[in-house]
């Protein structure tokens, strides 16, 4: 089991340059969700997705893309990159989603730290 | 919107001492899940608190939920340096098809000898 699973570690992109950041997890959890972490912000929400084929937006969508088509895996797509898009990026994964009415731990992935030059 | 606040947002203590954390956010939620992140590192949860006046305990670390006050609080009880690390709450909107988790700011803290 080896939880949730996040590749690259670290990656730099020259500003327009597109890329996916790869997101997977074995407990067959429902819910994955993407954050970015960026100094002094907390963690800032910008896609999720509830089951296979349904993703939402976050607080912050935009320039990144996300499609879920296994239970499984939640990549996150970044369009053309921008410095602004300079950050950690954390996958996680539940069983339900946040509200569900039920003990709902969040696990974390590793994260993916990402440099927009 | 859901908005969650934390303070302090920097905390530097003494080993032994006791103190508290504080989250307040702003509309209903009924859920709230306290997590830690250690430097460099993912995080790590700590709590969910799934009612009004759930108090969980491990270790030197016990939070409560105050639903009608929303407010979340993690007291630290005679703290040591292996503590120190960042700690976010976090807390998920209860109304409607929202499906968002929204976090705080983190509190740092730093335990010194």
């Amino acid at each position: 089991n080896a939880g949730v699973t996040q590749t690259p570690k670290f990656q730099v992109l020259k500003t327009g340059q597109s890329m996916t950041l790869q997101c997977a997890q074995d407990m067959n959890h429902e819910y994955m969700s993407w954050y970015r972490q960026d100094p002094g912000m907390g963690l800032r929400l910008i896609h999720y997705s509830v089951g296979a084929g349904i993703t939402d937006q976050g607080e912050v969508p935009n320039g990144y893309n996300v499609s879920r088509s296994t239970t499984e895996d939640f990549p996150l797509r970044l369009l053309s990159a921008a410095p602004s898009q300079t950050s950690v990026y954390f996958c996680a994964s539940s069983l339900n989603p946040p509200r569900a009415r039920s003990y709902n731990e969040q696990f974390f992935g590793p994260g993916t730290r990402l440099t927009v030059l | 919107e859901l908005k969650v606040e934390q303070n302090p947002l920097f905390l530097s203590m003494q080993e032994g001492k006791n103190y508290t954390i504080y989250c307040n956010y702003s509309t209903t939620s009924d859920r709230l899940y306290w997590y830690r992140q250690d430097p460099g590192k993912s995080l790590e949860s700590l709590f969910v608190l799934l009612s009004n006046g759930a108090v969980k305990q491990e270790g030197r670390l016990m939070a409560s939920l105050d639903t009608k006050a929303r407010l979340s609080t993690l007291h630290i009880t005679a703290a040591v340096h292996d503590l120190s690390a960042t700690y976010f709450c976090a807390a998920s909107h209860s109304g409607g098809s929202n499906y968002k988790l929204t976090f705080g700011k983190g509190t740092l803290l730093t335990v010194n000898p």
